[in-house]
């Protein structure tokens, strides 16, 4: 399966700053990466697929000039949230699909980052 | 839309079986997820359905329905370290997944 990372682990801001994850897939290609967002005890919502040489498409409710994404290569996403407040606090999980398992087995998995915890003071 | 239900929480004993049910209604469908998830960190892949019938792998083994747009995931022999957040995601199309709010397993001595 893919390795996919992302940068920071950790971050803790103020409010009204601008930070930047970023997410990587070390060992393959991938034109397309989804971004999905966590609350505390609540499950994983997708807010954007990212799409390489193209325009990132947001999800329902999820403001796109808040949450900047650019596909600058195959192998690296990035999350910028601008102006970011408290209610912005929440795990940054990236995800790159690829194919998994072998032959006619084979299936389009999800590779999950490590996420990225923000917290906005 | 989509509109996935799992339980909240779930307990069991260790070595216990324990079933975690998941029940979708999705404008289409191109497969079933099970991941794990401990508190602070990314999923992990579990299992994967996209027909009908059981998949088994080793302790884990997940079961689909699609025209009841049911699955559930089945553990065995349940260990401590299978406490954790188990999440059912369906795939409609494309690649990117839906969640469930996910099952809260606490495994106890």
């Amino acid at each position: 399966g893919a390795v996919v990372s992302q940068h920071p682990s950790r971050v803790i801001c103020k409010s009204g700053t601008s930070v930047k994850i970023e997410c990587r897939s070390l060992d393959f290609q991938a034109t397309t990466m989804f971004w999905y967002r966590q609350f505390p005890k609540q499950s994983l919502m997708l807010m954007a697929t990212s799409n390489e040489g193209s325009k990132a498409t947001y999800e329902q409710g999820v403001e796109k000039d808040k949450f900047l994404i650019n596909h600058a290569s195959l192998t690296l996403s990035t999350l910028t949230v601008t102006s970011a407040h408290p209610e912005d606090s929440s795990f940054y999980i990236c995800s790159v699909p690829g194919l998994a398992g072998v032959g006619p087995s084979s299936y389009n998995e999800q590779f999950f980052g490590p996420g990225t915890r923000l917290t906005v003071l | 839309g989509q509109n996935i239900d799992q339980p909240t929480e779930m307990t069991a004993t260790e070595g216990a079986i324990v079933q975690i049910n998941c029940t979708y209604q999705t404008s289409g469908f191109n497969g079933l997820f099970w991941y794990q998830q401990h508190a602070g960190e990314a999923p992990t892949f579990l299992s994967y359905n996209v027909l009908d019938g059981l998949e088994e792998k080793g302790r884990f083994s997940s079961f689909l329905s699609r025209s009841k747009g049911y699955s559930y995931l089945l553990l065995k022999e349940l260990q401590m370290k299978d406490s954790a957040s188990y999440l059912c995601a369906v795939r409609n199309s494309g690649y990117a997944l839906n969640f469930g709010k996910g099952t809260s397993l606490l495994v106890t001595p």
